[in-house]
């Protein structure tokens, strides 16, 4: 139940394409929603959030798209370039407990030129 | 830079070897947590702690340890090391209630390799 699985392991996608990677979540509990951001050789940073009050987020080329009852949330990024080329990790956490991550094995998003 | 340090970048040591990572949080930040980065298991939760408390315990082994000292800095005590053990280890640190404000924010992580 602490499980968050995401998918693609590995997304290539030409530049000005767009990017799907999906999690999907069982634990009802959680109600916190990231999307991290990795480049090799650096820690993973914080890319977009989500609560489960709205469906949608965006920032700039970045969406979430969340559907609590299917326990399903995503990230779209429009018009991807190849400077996005990165590790996506998805996570999920409870904002009540210890606010400790459960995160997505990863997926490896390349942009080709 | 993030804020958050983390010593040192490359570990190379031994079997049966025990070594100390050792972190320091974001200026004004009280909680640290742990992460174990590998190939296969992506990025497991090990340990948090709050402003020098034990918060939460994920799936830390019995070998390793942590503690958060006054000034707030952490370190990470892995003994009899395994080659299995070799993988990147990552802290973060956030502010209270960091999830209303912005999350965590990981360091760069230290590359253990066991050998």
């Amino acid at each position: 139940q602490q499980q968050v699985k995401q998918s693609p392991q590995s997304l290539i996608v030409q530049k000005g394409g767009i990017s799907i990677i999906n999690c999907a979540y069982e634990n009802t509990a959680f109600d916190y929603f990231p999307w991290y951001q990795q480049f090799p050789g650096k820690g993973p940073a914080l890319l977009i959030a989500i609560r489960p009050d709205v469906s949608e987020k965006k920032e700039g080329r970045f969406t979430i798209s969340f559907n609590k009852s299917a326990k399903q949330f995503s990230l779209h990024i429009m018009d991807s370039q190849p400077g996005d080329s990165a590790t996506y990790f998805c996570a999920a956490s409870f904002q009540g407990g210890s606010e400790k991550l459960v995160f997505g094995k990863g997926t490896k998003l390349t942009v080709n030129p | 830079d993030s804020g958050v340090t983390q010593t040192p970048k490359h570990l190379i040591t031994a079997t049966g070897q025990r070594v100390t990572l050792r972190c320091s949080p974001r200026s004004g930040d009280l909680s640290v947590y742990w992460y174990q980065q590998s190939l296969d298991q992506g990025l497991q939760f090990l340990i948090q702690y709050y402003n020098g408390e034990e918060r939460a315990k994920g799936n830390i082994l019995e070998r390793f340890s942590a503690q958060q000292f006054p000034d707030l800095h952490s370190e990470l005590n892995l003994s009899s090391l395994e080659l299995g053990d070799s993988a990147l280890y990552f802290c973060a640190s956030s502010p209270r209630n960091s999830l209303r404000t912005g999350g965590y924010t990981f360091g760069s992580g230290t590359r253990l390799t066991v050998v």
